[in-house]
């Protein structure tokens, strides 16, 4: 099975800070890399498909990149609708697997 | 529009069989794949299988011979059955719709709640 490790696990970042979280894939995906943000009480929702690309309706502050096997989102101005928990998932192969996720606050 | 929407038990006993059902509208499953995510204490989020637009499926070996996953085009449903349920299968189970191209999960129903109690 294919390992995504994802860090930090938890974050704390100030308002209009640039944020970045990486996920780190244990082997070759590809673009099959997607990022979703959960926020309490609420279903993931995606942010970033095929690494880099951004859903529909999802702020362009938000943004995604590769560089070889590591993957990382980025928020370049936070704000406060931002906070909650962000997973990476792998889709290149069965199982597909999800990072563990990064829970991110307020400072 | 779009939606997901998973209704279950909320309450099973150990060792006995789950059974959930995906209802969506707004979209064709012949369309979609269609997954099933579930969250727990315990793992966090972790993928349990899919099941084709053209009908096969896919299963988390994890899960090993405990579920499956089957459809209902006609009524535009899709259901998880997994039996021999533990405690630590307590969590929350949603179903997703997957965009083929990226294999990206675009739509999510709002996720059953399920305990594992005796």
């Amino acid at each position: 099975d294919i390992q995504m490790t994802q860090s930090p696990a938890s974050l704390s970042a100030s308002l209009e800070e640039i944020v970045t979280i990486t996920c780190q894939a244990s082997q070759d995906i590809g673009n099959w890399l997607a990022w979703y943000q959960q926020k309490p009480g609420k279903s993931p929702q995606l942010l970033i498909y095929g690494a880099t690309s951004l859903a529909d309706g999802v702020p362009s502050r938000f943004s995604g990149s590769r560089s070889g096997t590591q993957y990382s989102l980025k928020i370049s101005r936070l704000q406060v609708e931002d906070i909650g928990i962000y997973y990476c998932l792998q889709a290149y192969s069965a199982p597909y697997t999800f990072g563990a996720g990064t829970k991110l606050e307020l400072k | 529009q779009v939606q997901l929407k998973e209704t279950g038990p909320g309450l099973v006993q150990p060792t006995q069989t789950l059974s959930i059902t995906c209802t969506v509208s707004g979209f064709s499953l012949t369309s979609y794949y269609m997954q099933w995510v579930r969250q727990t204490p315990g793992k966090g989020l972790e993928w349990m299988g899919f099941i084709r637009s053209g009908g096969s499926t896919e299963y988390n070996s994890e899960f090993k011979s405990r579920l499956s996953i089957s459809r209902d085009t006609s009524k535009n449903q899709v259901f998880l059955k997994m039996n021999s349920l533990k405690t630590e299968d307590t969590g929350v189970y949603y179903c997703a719709r997957e965009e083929q191209l990226y294999a990206a999960m675009d739509a999510w129903g709002q996720g059953a709640s399920v305990t594992v109690s005796s």
